[in-house]
This record gives structure tokens, C-alpha cells and sequence, in this order.
């Protein structure tokens, strides 16, 4: 398996709503990632899952929340967000944090926030 | 100055065209480059990474570092109308910096 899968691949919600995200892989990378992406932008960062533990929280508003249950698993919560967060949300992996760091994207979630 | 710097385009080449997309960088520090194809309104899709300099190629892509000019590029032969996309160039500086910086990404076109 060398894909990175993600759910729901769309999403509606209101901004007193509160959802999740979630991203699979199954090619035992150590390193897991969560982007932003506004249209005709390049993927901008938000956090990074090394070995599970969180490694890299890049000044993202507590209304979004990521989780790492295990190894395969990334979640990202959302709760009470704003309309300007609508966006393209990826998920990534990578091998590991050194050397061999390409990354790996999912198809991505679309957000509208309403 | 940005330390990614990327044409937008678009570039639009006629089916069958040789296509060259390039990026420019600042940080002498990277040495880990990656080629993401990105159709729209869908994840990027890993096409190539090289390490340091020299040429890789993987069917009718071919990526080029040139570490002394600070410049890198990808190459398509025999473009397809398929091959219209987004690309975005991303480099790294492992082992210490494994996070990517990115391009901001070329819009190609391929005309039938």
C-alpha cells in the first residue's frame, strides 16, 4: 500500500460545529503532516507528528486540535472555526525525519466553513 | 527575497513539446529536492526527489540540480494534455531541516 488516504473528502459546516479529519497510511512512515492549502497557493504547514509525539505546532489557533493515535493514524479536529478556514486540508507522511523526508500527500479534504 | 522562488505561469506548450519548469533558491543549505505534480482541487503527487546535484530520470520526467547555480529543473518530453497541472518544486536541508520549503508552484498547459 502506498497511498495516503483521507475522509471525508468534502466537508460543510458551520462555524459552532464541531468535526474531524482523518488521514490513513499504511507504508510505516515515522513522520506525519498537516497543510493548509488556499487556491493557487503553495501547501502551507500546521503540524508534525514524529514518532507519534507532536514535533512541530507551526502558531495554529487551538480551534484546530491534531491527534496521533498510532503510527497509521492522524486526526485533526476542528471546532468553532471561521469562514476563512475554508481551504484544501492535507495530510502527508514521510519516511522519516533525516535524510529520505519526501513527503507523500493525501487527496485532501475540502473545508467550507459557512 | 523569497527562498523558493517559482514562476506561476501559466505555461501553455503544444502537445508533443519538451517542457522545462524551473525553480531558484537562496538557502545553500538545501540539498533534498522534490518535483509534486498537483491537479486541481487534489493532493500533490510526489514525482520525483533528488539528493544534491545531478540529473535523475524516471520515464519521460528528468530533474536536474545545479547546486552552483542555486537553480533546479523539470524536465517533460513528449508533453501530454494529461500533463496539464500544477508543479510545484520543494527542497530541504536535512538531516537537521526536514521540513520542505515549496514553490509556489507553475501552472502548465498542454494543448492538444
Amino acid at each position: 500500500d502506498t497511498e495516503v488516504t483521507q475522509t471525508p473528502k468534502h466537508l460543510v459546516m458551520g462555524m459552532t460545529n464541531k468535526k474531524s479529519l482523518k488521514c490513513e497510511q499504511h507504508m510505516g512512515h515515522r513522520a506525519m503532516y498537516w497543510y493548509k492549502q488556499k487556491a493557487k497557493k503553495p501547501p502551507e504547514l500546521m503540524f508534525v507528528y514524529s514518532y507519534e509525539k507532536l514535533s512541530i505546532n507551526e502558531s495554529v489557533p487551538s480551534r484546530f486540535s491534531p491527534e496521533c493515535p498510532n503510527s497509521s493514524l492522524l486526526n485533526l479536529h476542528l471546532h468553532a472555526l471561521q469562514p476563512e478556514d475554508s481551504a484544501l486540508y492535507l495530510c502527508a507522511s514521510s519516511p522519516g525525519t533525516g535524510f529520505h523526508n519526501e513527503q507523500f500527500f493525501g487527496p485532501g479534504t475540502r473545508l467550507t466553513v459557512l | 527575497q523569497k527562498e523558493v522562488e517559482q514562476d506561476p505561469g501559466p505555461l501553455s506548450v503544444p502537445e508533443g513539446a519538451i517542457v522545462s519548469l524551473n525553480c531558484t533558491y537562496s538557502n545553500s543549505a538545501f540539498q533534498y529536492f522534490m518535483w509534486y505534480r498537483q491537479y486541481s482541487r487534489k493532493g500533490p503527487e510526489l514525482l520525483m526527489y533528488t539528493y544534491s546535484s545531478g540529473n535523475k530520470e524516471d520515464g519521460r520526467f528528468t530533474a536536474q540540480v545545479d547546486k552552483s547555480s542555486k537553480y533546479i529543473s523539470l524536465f517533460i518530453r513528449d508533453s501530454q494534455p494529461s500533463d496539464s497541472a500544477t508543479y510545484l518544486c520543494a527542497m530541504s536541508a536535512p538531516p537537521g531541516s526536514y521540513i520542505p520549503t515549496f514553490g509556489r508552484g507553475t501552472s502548465l498547459i498542454v494543448h492538444p
